[in-house]
């Protein structure tokens, strides 16, 4: 079955950097585009970044870009999510997830991971 | 960007009730729509895509319909494992935003 692992939370200062990485199994992850959504405590959801399955194309939000760096190891069966200049406004847990089309990508999202939480404090 | 907004916020129902969450987009976005339902503590699994497309092994009291800028999520008959928030999300243009949520409520 797919599955979908994040790890590399924690608490960090604003301004430093922090990589999030999900690990994905059950799937042919090579043919799938994936993303990241974040959910701040107690709040909704926002979408952060989508990276394609050939790792040729990546979007962001605007409030990530320039910032945060989405990136793919299709033989690891890996995605990664590259936080720098972290605000106290990016503490949310992080989701990784699998997009429902393959061989491009839809926006939409069939399977989540658990999520691992970032918080930006001093 | 587009931005969703759903209607209620909250929404207090009964066990058997029939219950229809709705939301609007900015602009159109044709049925590049999905929703989503999210329970305390846990990642949100997917219910609906393209605006009526039942993903596999949601049961089918729940529907969807709805393009252009107007579109509902509608259960049959509520059921106790339903009591949770649904989101809405538009897919159609970047950014892909969500919507802020309904919190369906036990009355």
């Amino acid at each position: 079955q797919v599955q979908l692992v994040e790890s590399g939370g924690g608490v960090v200062q604003p301004g430093r950097s922090l990589r999030l990485s999900c690990a994905a199994s059950g799937f042919s992850f090579s043919s799938y585009g994936m993303h990241w959504v974040r959910q701040a405590p107690g709040k909704g959801l926002e979408w952060v970044a989508v990276i394609s399955n050939d790792a040729h194309s990546e979007y962001y939000a605007d409030s990530v870009k320039g910032r945060f760096t989405i990136s793919r190891d299709n033989s690891k069966k890996t995605v990664d999510l590259q936080m720098n200049s972290l605000r106290t406004e990016d503490t949310a847990v992080y989701y990784c997830t699998k997009d429902l089309l393959r061989d491009f990508w839809s926006g939409a999202s069939d399977y989540w991971g658990q999520g691992t939480l970032v918080t930006v404090s001093s | 960007d587009i931005q969703m907004t759903q209607s209620p916020s909250t929404l207090s129902a009964s066990i058997g009730d029939r219950v229809t969450i709705t939301c609007r987009a900015s602009q159109s976005i044709s049925s590049w729509l999905a929703w989503y339902q999210q329970k305390p503590g846990r990642a949100p699994k997917l219910l609906i895509y393209k605006a009526s497309r039942l993903e596999s092994g949601i049961p089918s009291r729940f529907s969807g319909s709805g393009s252009g800028t107007e579109f509902t999520l509608t259960i049959s008959s509520l059921q106790p494992d339903d009591f949770a928030t649904y989101y809405c999300q538009q897919y159609n243009s970047y950014e892909y935003t969500f919507g802020q949520g309904t919190k369906l409520e036990i009355k």
